[in-house]
């Protein structure tokens, strides 16, 4: 167990509509990080925050918004979903500063239908 | 743009086996290399090699990084079914912009 929580495991939903993922970092960590996994891209990072701030962003489209609250929990909004978005979705956090060693969650695996 | 490659895409061996997987990378900026492993969801993490910490070694499994070809292995000596997973290959190319580049993974079955 990583320590990283993230809900839901699982979620299916339809083309068009809109999903919220949630992720709960490490005690102590301040960085959270927003990984897509598909079978034919592997692993893309999508974004990342620290301490309640945007840090850096990656292959993120506009559809997809993201937060980090106060209590360092964070959440990945997923609008106007296409079949395409089917993925597994991760969150990790890290010991800053090392940013690249990473403590992923157990993913949500979102089925657009 | 950065690019992370990894060989084979998949490999089945019997226990007891030694294995070796590969990675290879083209990236600016090369901070470090890490491996993770990938077993049912979460990756979780094994090694990360700098250029100064070219070795790393855990129990049955090793990694060598190569800055001369840009390339590191992943050894596992003595293979177990607990071994089977997908091992990910990651570079760290950030700086002041995180860019962390992961290859494809190598999926590793460990047959009794």
């Amino acid at each position: 167990d990583s320590g990283v929580t993230q809900t839901p495991k699982h979620l299916i939903t339809a083309t068009g509509q809109r999903v919220t993922l949630r992720c709960s970092p490490r005690s102590g960590d301040l960085s959270v990080y927003w990984y897509q996994q598909s079978l034919d891209q592997g692993l893309q990072f999508l974004i990342q925050y620290y301490n309640g701030e945007e840090r850096a962003k990656g292959n993120i489209l506009e559809r997809f918004s993201a937060q980090q609250f106060p209590d360092l929990h964070s959440e990945l909004n997923l609008s106007s979903l296409e079949l395409g978005d089917s993925a597994l979705y991760f969150c990790a956090s890290s010991v800053e500063p090392l940013r690249e060693k990473l403590f992923f969650g157990s993913g949500t695996q979102l089925s657009v239908l | 743009e950065d690019k992370v490659v990894q060989s084979p895409l998949s490999l089945v061996v019997h226990e007891g086996d030694t294995v070796t997987l590969n990675c290879s990378y083209e990236v600016t900026n090369f901070r470090s290399l890490l491996w993770y492993k990938q077993e049912k969801k979460a990756p979780t993490f094994l090694f990360m090699l700098t250029s100064s910490g070219i070795e790393k070694k855990s129990g049955r499994l090793s990694s060598i990084l190569d800055k001369k070809e840009l390339s590191s292995i992943l050894n596992i000596t003595a293979t177990q079914t607990g071994d089977s997973a997908i091992y990910l290959c990651a570079v760290y190319s950030g700086g002041s912009n995180y860019k962390l580049t992961f290859g494809k993974g190598t999926l590793l079955t460990v047959n009794p």
